[in-house]
């Protein structure tokens, strides 16, 4: 089955780069995607990359995908104090009908 | 203009009532879902139905039924409520390979 695992907590000062890690079992995933949560609200989508890509730019977001080690990095350059939320990473299954999300990773930016 | 409007926002109640919490959304997406997200923020699908049909239902107990007069609305009505269905019920929807549209959310506390 699908299993995407994620690290806990991440702390960063403002101005610097964020990293957030995940790995993911499921060798047939399609999509791989990164998802926002702020305090008391839904899931803002960040961005996506198709699994046969191995990296993706987006303004300041820098998304890597390593499909034979199955991790997927998100990058967060010049990190601001609004960034501080819950990041989740997810894999959607090759029939396309559902998303496997991880535990979610707490970024905590410093100014 | 809401993409994917859920209500209540806020549902209180105690053990053994029935409820239901309703989900529309204005994207044309053909793909409804229903999340749960339990207070350590996991999130895991309970439902998926695509163009009014049942496609998922993730081992979610019978209590939980999902109903979709049209593609554009999936509502959930849960009987015999029970402390551990306490959780953060998310509505989503989807078209194609793009991601989840996700809803606001709706805080549901049985006491």
């Amino acid at each position: 089955g699908e299993d995407v695992e994620q690290s806990l907590f991440l702390s960063v000062r403002e101005g610097d780069s964020s990293v957030i890690n995940c790995t993911y079992t499921d060798s047939s995933s399609t999509y791989l995607y990164w998802y926002k949560q702020e305090p008391g609200a839904g899931l803002q989508l960040l961005t996506y990359i198709f699994s046969n890509m191995d990296m993706k730019q987006d303004q300041r977001l820098t998304v890597l995908l390593n499909k034979k080690d199955k991790h997927l990095s998100l990058r967060i350059a010049d990190t601001q104090t609004g960034d501080s939320a819950i990041y989740f990473c997810a894999e959607r299954d090759a029939a396309g009908n559902k998303l496997t999300f991880g535990g979610g990773t707490r970024v905590l930016v410093k100014p | 203009d809401t993409a994917v409007s859920q209500t209540p926002k806020y549902l209180v109640t105690q053990m053994g009532n029935d409820k239901s919490i309703k989900c529309e959304q204005n994207l044309g997406h053909d793909t409804m879902y229903w999340y749960k997200q339990d207070s350590k923020k996991f999130l895991k699908i309970m439902f998926s139905y695509n163009n009014k049909e049942l496609i998922i239902n993730e081992t979610v107990p019978n209590r939980f039924s999902p109903k979709s007069p049209d593609k554009a609305h999936l509502n959930l009505h849960i009987n015999s409520l029970e402390l551990g269905d306490s959780a953060v019920y998310f509505c989503a929807s989807s078209q194609g390979r793009g991601g989840y549209t996700f809803g606001s959310g709706t805080r549901l506390t049985v006491v």
